[in-house]
């Protein structure tokens, strides 16, 4: 299947400090990514819709601010937590859809490793 | 809104079991429905797709079946291996188009040596 890469695999930071986490899609052009958060045991929710050249689609309650979200290329999006505190320590995870040839996609959803990020 | 839910929460079975993951959503108007596995600090790893049309899919051990009017499906894992011990996860897309998966909380379930 398609291949969607996440760096960094982890990453610890000091309280105040800002991260960049980035997805790119290895082997295929993806105009929209998806930005999922994971707290233990929990499962995954949806954060925010990033869209290539285009300003991001933020779900209800959260912080467009503090998740900065960048799709500047096909290939490419970034989620920069800003300012992070340690109550944003999470999983974060993105994934993409493969068009396919001609757009013919199966619809199938790709994700990436995930970032692990731990603020102290 | 659409809602997954997942059961059991946990589940844990001897190696060579045959068992049965199940999975219910709210609304019945699907595009797809995924099933994927997560072992512990990792990513998602997709496993079976079925397309709202269709009724099952197998790929190896794994057979997946969905059910749209009960709003129903099953993950189906044949002879169960220690190396199928991680959380798995069903997820479905409620439109067509490039749109978000709603994610259930996953079964976690341990295969037994």
């Amino acid at each position: 299947g398609a291949v969607v890469s996440q760096h960094p695999s982890w990453v610890i930071c000091k309280s105040g400090t800002s991260v960049k986490i980035e997805c790119r899609s290895l082997d295929f052009q993806a105009t929209t990514m998806f930005w999922y958060r994971q707290f233990p045991k929990q499962s995954l929710m949806l954060m925010a819709t990033s869209n290539e050249g285009s300003k991001a689609t933020y779900e209800q309650g959260v912080e467009k601010d503090k998740f900065l979200i960048n799709h500047a290329s096909l290939t490419l999006s970034t989620l920069t937590v800003t300012s992070a505190h340690p109550e944003d320590s999470s999983f974060y995870i993105c994934s993409a859809r493969d068009p396919g040839l001609a757009g013919g996609s199966t619809g199938e959803l790709f994700f990436g490793e995930g970032s692990r990020l731990t603020v102290l | 809104k659409q809602e997954v839910t997942q059961i059991p929460a946990a589940l844990s079975v001897p190696e060579g079991e045959n068992l049965v993951l199940n999975c219910s959503f709210t609304d019945s108007a699907i595009y797809n429905l995924q099933w994927f596995r997560q072992d512990p600090g990792k990513g998602l790893t997709s496993l079976l797709l079925i397309q709202s049309s269709q009724r099952e899919q197998t790929s190896g051990r794994l057979n997946a079946s969905l059910d749209k009017s009960s709003g129903r499906s099953t993950l189906y894992i044949a002879a169960s291996q220690p190396g199928d011990s991680a959380t798995y996860l069903c997820a479905l897309a409620p439109h067509g188009g490039n749109t978000p998966l709603v994610f259930g909380k996953g079964t976690r379930l341990s295969v037994i040596a």
